[in-house]
């Protein structure tokens, strides 16, 4: 089926820091995610991202959050600075529209790390 | 506040038997519930949905069987096969919103 690919697959870094997760969506994808997922915790929205916009964030998306995709690149999530409580699992996802029954594709995760 | 919750947290079963996952919501609104699977370090992946308007949805060995009443659901995986075993998450969207609220996940071990 469809691949959602991420980089870095683990990331360490010391708080304070700056950090880029990156998401390689399907290719023909309009609309994409993130979710976090803290050890032991149902994974979370945090985001949802078209045309350019963020269109709906949730509480956990903090002022040191952003995202962005460049024009056929990466979707990119960007945390600067980085704080402890930033260490989770962070799972990019991508869909052709937004309507309830579409699907949303999964990336493997990238790890995160902050010490 | 966990608006979708998951039962069993973990669940082992023999090859051959009906594993039965549990699923509750809170939110009436929520219109579509997936199932997503994810076998250790891959993708979380969809493997069965279903909308409130059944109560039912099968796709080869695994059943969903809803109750909006009690605003429950339950994934049943029949004859099951080493290979089933993976983390299963109950998740719940409400219209457009793009936003998926997930479970905790049952872990199922099927053994040979």
């Amino acid at each position: 089926g469809p691949k959602v690919l991420q980089i870095p697959s683990h990331q360490i870094i010391d708080m304070g820091q700056m950090v880029t997760l990156n998401c390689d969506p399907v290719s023909n994808h309009l609309y994409f995610y993130w979710y976090k997922q803290i050890l032991g915790q149902q994974m979370e929205f945090l985001v949802n991202f078209y045309n350019g916009k963020v269109m709906e964030k949730s509480k956990l998306f903090k002022d040191q959050f952003s995202v962005e995709r460049p024009d056929g690149s990466y979707f990119t999530l960007k945390i600067q600075p980085t704080a402890l409580e930033d260490s989770a699992v962070y799972f990019c996802a991508s869909s052709l529209g937004a309507g309830v029954q579409d699907t949303q594709y999964f990336g493997p995760g990238t790890r995160l790390l902050v010490l | 506040q966990q608006q979708v919750r998951q039962s069993p947290q973990s669940l082992t079963v023999w090859e051959g038997e009906t594993a039965i996952l549990n699923c509750s919501y809170e939110d009436s609104t929520f219109d579509y519930f997936p199932w997503y699977w994810q076998f250790p370090r891959e993708s979380p992946a969809l493997l069965i949905a279903i909308r409130p308007v059944s109560n039912k949805k099968e796709d080869g060995r695994f059943t969903i069987f809803f109750n909006k009443r009690e605003k429950k659901l339950s994934l049943h995986i029949t004859d099951s096969q080493p290979g089933d075993s993976a983390t299963y998450f109950c998740a719940a969207i409400t219209g457009n919103t793009g936003k998926l609220i997930f479970g905790l996940g049952t872990t199922l071990q099927v053994q040979p």
